[in-house]
C-alpha cells in the first residue's frame, strides 16, 4: 500500500520568507511522486514531479523539492515566498494498478503568506 | 480555452435528488477520472475511465454513477443526493497511464446537498 503524509495543514511565512511543506511518502516500490498546487477556485495542478531522474527537482515559480530515501520525504521548498504563492498544496504518490495510475494524495496543506 | 472544463461550477440541491455533473476535455486524451475533495482528507477517487467503453469504480463509487458518452465527455451522476455527498469535486485527464504521468484538473463542481 502506498500513503503520503503531509505535516501541517496550514503554514504560515512571511512575504520573502522561506517556504517549507513537508511529505512523506509510504510506498512498496520506487515512488514518483508529485506536488500539486490549488490556488482558490481553481483545479489542481502540477509544481513538479520526482521520476527517478534527479533526486533535486526543479518546479514552476521558483519551487523545488528534494527526495531522500533514507528519510522517505519529498519537501516542497521556495527560498523566498510571496502572496501569489498562497494556495493549498498537496503531495501525491503515483503507482501502475491494473494499467491505471493510481495516485494518493495527501491531505493538503494550506500555506498563508503574511504580508 | 479551459482544457478541462466542468458544469455546473456550483450546485445547491436536495436529499434525493438526482445530480449529474459534466466534464469535458480538449486535451484529446484517453483517461478521464472523478474525484471528490473533502477538508482534510485531500482527492478521492470515485470512477476512472480509459476509453468510451471502459469504465472502472474507484475508491469511493458507492452512491455514484458515471457515463462516458465520447472520448471528451465524462459525467458523473448521484442518482439520490445525500448530505454527506456536498464536497468539491474534480474531474482530471492524463495523456497515459504509466506512474509517471501528470493529471489535468478541471476547475472544480461545489455541490451542496441539503
Amino acid at each position: 500500500a502506498q500513503s503520503v503524509t503531509q505535516l501541517g495543514s496550514h503554514v504560515s511565512v512571511s512575504e520573502g520568507a522561506l517556504v517549507l511543506l513537508r511529505c512523506n511518502y509510504s510506498s512498496s516500490v520506487p515512488p514518483y511522486l508529485f506536488w500539486y498546487v490549488q490556488y482558490p477556485n481553481q483545479g489542481l495542478q502540477l509544481l513538479l514531479k520526482y521520476t527517478s531522474a534527479a533526486t533535486l527537482v526543479k518546479g514552476i515559480n521558483g519551487f523545488e523539492a528534494e527526495f531522500k530515501k533514507s528519510e522517505t520525504s519529498f519537501h516542497l521548498t521556495k527560498p523566498s515566498a510571496h502572496m501569489r504563492d498562497a494556495a493549498e498544496y498537496f503531495c501525491a504518490v503515483t503507482k501502475n494498478s491494473g494499467g491505471y495510475q493510481k495516485v494518493t494524495f495527501g491531505t493538503g496543506t494550506k500555506l498563508q503568506v503574511i504580508p | 480555452d479551459a482544457d478541462v472544463t466542468q458544469t455546473p461550477r456550483n450546485r445547491i440541491t436536495k436529499t434525493g435528488k438526482r445530480i449529474m455533473l459534466e466534464c469535458s476535455q480538449t486535451k484529446g486524451h484517453d483517461r478521464m477520472y472523478w474525484y471528490r475533495q473533502d477538508p482534510g482528507l485531500g482527492l478521492r477517487l470515485i470512477y476512472y475511465s480509459f476509453d468510451v467503453k471502459d469504465i472502472n469504480k474507484g475508491e469511493i463509487s458507492d452512491g455514484y454513477s458515471v457515463s462516458r458518452q465520447a472520448q471528451a465527455k465524462f459525467s458523473l451522476s448521484l442518482e439520490s443526493a445525500i448530505p454527506n455527498q456536498t464536497a468539491l469535486y474534480f474531474c482530471a485527464t492524463s495523456d497515459g497511464g504509466t506512474p509517471r504521468d501528470e493529471q489535468f484538473f478541471g476547475p472544480g463542481t461545489r455541490l451542496t446537498v441539503l
